[in-house]
Parts: structure tokens; C-alpha cells; sequence
């Protein structure tokens, strides 16, 4: 089935050093979405990417769905104690495509 | 206030006592999910429902129910709960069918000793 994958798993940066997470497909992908879980909190959604090749930013935060969409990034500029926490990236299942996978989240810290 | 709520926040219980986990969203969502997470394996989805008494598996289905009798209203069943059930439980909800963005409840951390 389909798989998706996400790296680093743990990112440890001194506050404001830059920050990325790469986050694979084994299929192609309609859209990918990504979302930020705080520590004991739930995951909240950040941002939707749909064609090919298209960057959107968020402040500090810059996303980039791949060319052959089968990859994504989130970029963290200068990064801020308010950005640790963990983030996923999910997409749209290769059967059925109201199911979203996720992968396994990169968990980032962010040192004062 | 839009949300998704969950019930209860906390539960210790001992193998093989059924439990619910009660799932609600005010928001009028078609779709619904209930995930576990545990560490390193991400988000897994249990089961679905794209809408009232439609629900099928996810990932993980095996020993867990659910239902979808209301539109807000999608419960998680534990028949007979085992230590290998205790994980942090999500549920979440969408408008439909295609790519909306879901939204999360606040989780409920599930240990079954």
C-alpha cells in the first residue's frame, strides 16, 4: 500500500536556526496537506498544496510540493521556541482517495 | 465555536473491560476518522465513515467498532480492550469526501493495564 515518509524523525536547532522536514511518497499524490501537533496537544492543520510544483509561505514557514508531486518540504526560517512541536505531512490514499496517510511526523526542538 | 470534542480525556482500564469513546463535531462534517498514535508510527487511521451508517476500516482496524447513527456523533467501541490498545486516541472530522483540511478533537490517552 501506500507509504509516505517523513525526515528527520527528531530536529534539535537552536532558536533562530533554519528548519526543514522532507516528507516522500511511494505514489503520486493529488495534494498533500501538512499539520502541526504542539507537545500534548492535537494535530492542527497548517496548509493544503495541490499542484505541482507550487511554494506557498506562511510567514516563516515555506512549503513546496515536488514537481513529480511524490514529495514534499517545510521550511522554518529562524526558527522560534513557539515552532517546537511535530509535524506531519499527509496525503490522499492510493485506493481510496478520501483516506489520508500520514507519515511519521518530524518532531522538532527548538533550544533558547 | 467550530470543534470536535472527546470523551473522556483520560481512561485506565483493565483488559477485556468494553469502553466507548465518545466523538462529536458541531460543524455539520460528512466525514469522520479515528486515528491512534503512537510513538514513531505517525498517525493511523482505525476506521472512517463518509457519512450517517457508512463507515469502513482503516489501517488498523482489529479490535475496535465503531458507528455512525448521527451525523455529529462517531463513537469508538473497545469490545474487549488489551495492553496493546493503549496508545493516544484522535478523532477528527471533514467537511467530505475530498481534500478539506480535517480537523483534530484534543485526543483521548487510553491505557489498559
Amino acid at each position: 500500500g501506500q507509504q509516505v515518509m517523513q525526515i528527520p524523525q527528531y530536529q534539535h536547532v537552536q532558536e533562530g536556526e533554519d528548519f526543514t522536514t522532507y516528507c516522500n511518497s511511494s505514489t503520486t499524490l493529488s495534494n498533500i496537506q501538512w499539520y502541526k501537533q504542539r507537545p500534548g496537544g492535537h494535530p492542527v492543520f497548517l496548509i493544503q498544496l495541490v499542484k505541482s510544483g507550487e511554494v506557498k509561505k506562511q510567514k516563516r514557514l515555506t512549503f513546496q510540493f515536488g514537481e513529480a508531486k511524490k514529495n514534499s518540504s517545510l521550511h522554518i526560517t529562524a526558527t522560534q521556541t513557539t515552532d517546537v512541536g511535530t509535524y506531519f505531512c499527509a496525503g490522499p490514499g492510493e485506493t481510496s482517495g478520501s483516506r489520508l496517510t500520514f507519515g511519521e511526523g518530524t518532531q522538532l526542538t527548538v533550544n533558547p | 465555536e467550530a470543534q470536535v470534542t472527546q470523551n473522556p480525556r483520560y481512561l485506565i482500564t483493565v483488559t477485556g473491560k468494553k469502553l466507548t469513546v465518545t466523538c462529536s463535531q458541531n460543524m455539520n462534517h460528512e466525514y469522520m476518522s479515528w486515528y491512534r498514535q503512537d510513538p514513531g508510527l505517525g498517525l493511523r487511521q482505525i476506521y472512517y465513515s463518509m457519512n450517517v451508517e457508512v463507515t469502513d476500516k482503516g489501517d488498523v482496524p482489529e479490535g475496535y467498532k465503531v458507528s455512525r447513527k448521527e451525523k455529529r456523533n462517531f463513537p469508538l467501541i473497545l469490545e474487549s480492550p488489551s495492553p496493546n490498545q493503549t496508545s493516544l486516541y484522535f478523532c477528527a472530522s471533514r467537511r467530505g469526501q475530498g481534500a478539506y483540511e480535517q480537523y483534530f478533537g484534543p485526543g483521548t490517552r487510553l491505557t489498559v493495564t
